[in-house]
């Protein structure tokens, strides 16, 4: 399956710190998204990119996709203790989208 | 209040046992999705379906039995034929399916097998 890998593992930073996660796949995409999944808690969608954009914002969240490399990024500034959770991405094909073991992120207050 | 609810929150079973996890959603999507996760991994896709009275296997269906009768429910049942249970099942839906489409999703049922 097309099924997205997450690096690292597991970030941990200090408040205000920027994140970065990292997520590369191996097949073709239509498009990729991230989710993000507080501890015991159902999945929330995030941002979705599509194929022919390179870099997408919302508020503190930026996500970048290079085709090419297979591989996307999420960069959350200004980093608060709120954003403490995993995040997934979600490489998508056709009609279906796999979802990534997930970046686990601490952020210290 | 639109969403998509799921029940029980904890579940436990014996072995040998058949259960049923409740996934229900009032966002008049047509997909629903059912995943487990397990410690520490992403999710995997148990079945899905994209239409009332239709569904397809995900990749881990095995064990495992679903229908749809109506558009707003999407029961998962766990068979006794499923040799590892105890996970954390997520239900799902979106519009329609597609790669293009956001997924919401519930808050989760957890199995426990006793």
């Amino acid at each position: 399956s097309q099924q997205g890998e997450e690096d690292p593992q597991a970030l941990s930073i200090q408040e205000g710190e920027n994140a970065t996660m990292n997520c590369s796949y191996k097949t073709s995409i239509n498009n990729l998204q991230w989710y993000r999944q507080n501890s015991g808690r159902g999945l929330v969608h995030l941002i979705l990119i599509r194929s022919n954009e390179r870099e997408k914002h919302s508020g503190r969240l930026r996500v970048t996709l290079d085709t090419s490399k297979k591989s996307s990024s999420l960069l959350i500034t200004a980093s608060r203790a709120a954003d403490t959770a995993s995040y997934f991405c979600a490489p998508g094909t056709g009609n279906q989208f796999y979802f990534g073991t997930g970046t686990s992120l601490t952020v210290i207050p | 209040d639109g969403g998509i609810t799921q029940s029980p929150k904890y579940l436990f079973r014996k072995e040998g046992q058949n259960v049923t996890l409740s996934c229900e959603q009032n966002l008049n999507h047509d997909a629903m999705y059912w995943y487990r996760q397990d410690p520490g991994q992403g999710l995997r896709l148990i079945y899905y379906s994209q239409i009332v009275n239709d569904f397809q296997k995900g990749d881990i269906a095995e064990g495992y039995s679903v229908s749809r009768e109506k558009k707003e429910s999407f029961p998962l049942t766990v068979t006794s034929a499923q040799k590892n249970p105890t996970a954390f099942y997520l239900c799902a839906s979106s519009v329609r399916e597609s790669s293009y489409n956001e997924q919401f999703f519930g808050p989760g049922t957890r199995l426990t097998v006793l």
